[in-house]
């Protein structure tokens, strides 16, 4: 267990649905990313939050809307999303961004259909 | 059209032998690198980390070894078990526009098959 709790684990959904992933950490970091691994791509950095502003948005489409409420809990809002979207996504957190180790979730493995 | 799966590196080594696996990275002012461990099923679990004031660091069974010169990394498993049979991935710390910023770039990985 490295801290990083995601819920679900597992989803799938149609490309009308609406949903949301839910990441928490209780390390007290400072910094929560969101990841999408893919069988095609390497690990791309989707989202960056220090200290609950959003420091980098890597060029993600806006079918995907992060939030972060608070230091510990991250959320992906997930809208009309299509077939190539279906990966693991992947939170992490880290003490400061960017400088530390981020320990990552299990991640959630999304289906789209 | 049908999908293509990213074709990772593989590396097959004996049990009880050693394992190196190289991690090439991209910019010369990246200053903070880390191996990862990718178990099927679970997210990357960190192994590892090193600065670039160093060029070698140890863990428990694990080396990192940076070289600057020429942009390489590596890490290395000594008496390599079946339970190190996953995917490993170097990190570095890509710096970004505006002070302070930074991003942890992933490489593409490299599966290590461990045989009994």
């Amino acid at each position: 267990e490295t801290g990083v709790t995601q819920t679900p684990r597992h989803l799938v959904m149609g490309m009308t649905n609406k949903k949301s992933l839910k990441c928490e950490q209780h390390l007290g970091h400072n910094a929560m990313y969101w990841y999408k691994q893919s069988a095609k791509k390497p690990l791309e950095l989707m989202f960056v939050y220090s200290l609950e502003e959003r420091v980098e948005n890597n060029s993600v489409p806006s079918r995907f809307s992060p939030e972060c409420p608070n230091s510990s809990h991250l959320f992906l809002h997930l809208h009309t999303l299509q077939p190539e979207d279906s990966a693991l996504y992947l939170c992490a957190s880290s003490q400061q961004q960017g400088v530390t180790e981020a320990f990552f979730g299990q991640g959630t493995r999304l289906t789209v259909v | 059209g049908e999908s293509v799966g990213l074709h990772l590196p593989t590396l097959s080594v004996q049990e009880g032998d050693n394992s190196i696996i190289n991690c090439a990275y991209s910019n010369s002012a990246s200053d903070y690198f880390i191996w990862y461990k990718q178990e099927s099923g679970k997210g990357p679990q960190f192994i590892i980390d090193i600065r670039s004031n160093m060029d070698k660091r140890q863990g428990q069974r694990v080396t990192v070894l940076l070289n600057k010169t020429v942009k390489h990394l590596s890490l290395q498993i000594a008496a390599t078990q079946p339970g190190d049979s996953a995917v490993y991935f170097c990190a570095e710390n890509l710096p970004r526009s505006g002070a302070g910023s930074y991003q942890l770039t992933f490489g593409k990985g490299t599966k290590l098959s461990v045989i009994p």
